[in-house]
């Protein structure tokens, strides 16, 4: 296991169509977070899964956003309706809390999916 | 005011040349502090993570916080072209940021020139 995947890496689509973007985080990691940069911008968090519970959201994830992490694997982050402020980077990010792991707690970020909706 | 101020540059070096990277904060209840790099298009890649105050150095880079000041330092010594990208520093009041994730400033981008 290399790091935390994501998929697709880029998606163009049109006004109002809905996005679905898949992570796989570290095999070990309980923790996976998603987070949206827009340009000149840092990350900004909008949620947070431990194991398959969903126990964060920020005031940033509308009510077109869904996230789901199904038996506490791999998760995926739905856009209905997508609107052009939706066009970002999609990050994901995983961790673990199980002591003796090396760099317990630490985030490691995948490569993210680009959105551009036009 | 953002919780995390940093500049966003580009800050320009010559190779060779020590670099520091800073970035002030107003929560006082961040505790956990990380410098993160990004190459153009690419995710984070986690350089520090230290917690509290103090300082931590690894290899050609050192990281300083101090919480009386709400301010954090990243130093690259050494600097290569290699190193250019952009630097985000990220904190959290909780270990690996729980269940508020991580705060980020907007990035420094650092270009070295050969």
């Amino acid at each position: 296991d290399t790091g935390v995947s994501q998929n697709p890496r880029h998606k163009i689509t049109k006004r109002g169509q809905n996005v679905t973007f898949r992570c796989d985080p570290i095999s070990e990691h309980n923790r996976l977070y998603w987070y949206r940069q827009t340009l000149g911008q840092g990350p900004e968090f909008l949620t947070y899964f431990q194991n398959e519970a969903q126990l964060e959201k920020s005031r940033l994830l509308s009510d077109r956003f869904s996230a789901e992490r199904p038996k506490g694997s791999f998760s995926t982050l739905e856009i209905q309706r997508t609107e052009q402020g939706d066009s970002a980077m999609y990050l994901c990010a995983s961790s673990s809390t199980k002591r003796g792991l090396a760099e317990q707690d630490t985030q490691y970020f995948g490569p993210g999916t680009r959105l551009t909706v036009l | 005011q953002k919780e995390v101020e940093q500049d966003p540059g580009p800050l320009s070096v010559p190779e060779g040349a020590i670099v520091s990277l800073n970035c002030t904060y107003s929560n006082s209840a961040f505790q956990y502090f990380m410098w993160y790099r990004q190459y153009s298009r690419k995710g984070p890649e986690l350089l520090m993570y230290t917690y509290s105050s103090g300082n931590k150095e690894d290899g050609r880079f050192t990281a300083q916080v101090d919480k009386s000041s709400k301010y954090i330092s990243l130093f690259i010594r050494d600097s290569q072209p290699s190193d250019s990208a952009t630097y985000l520093c990220a904190m959290s009041a909780r270990s690996g940021g729980g269940a508020d994730g991580l705060t980020f400033g907007k990035g420094t981008h650092l270009i070295i020139q050969p």
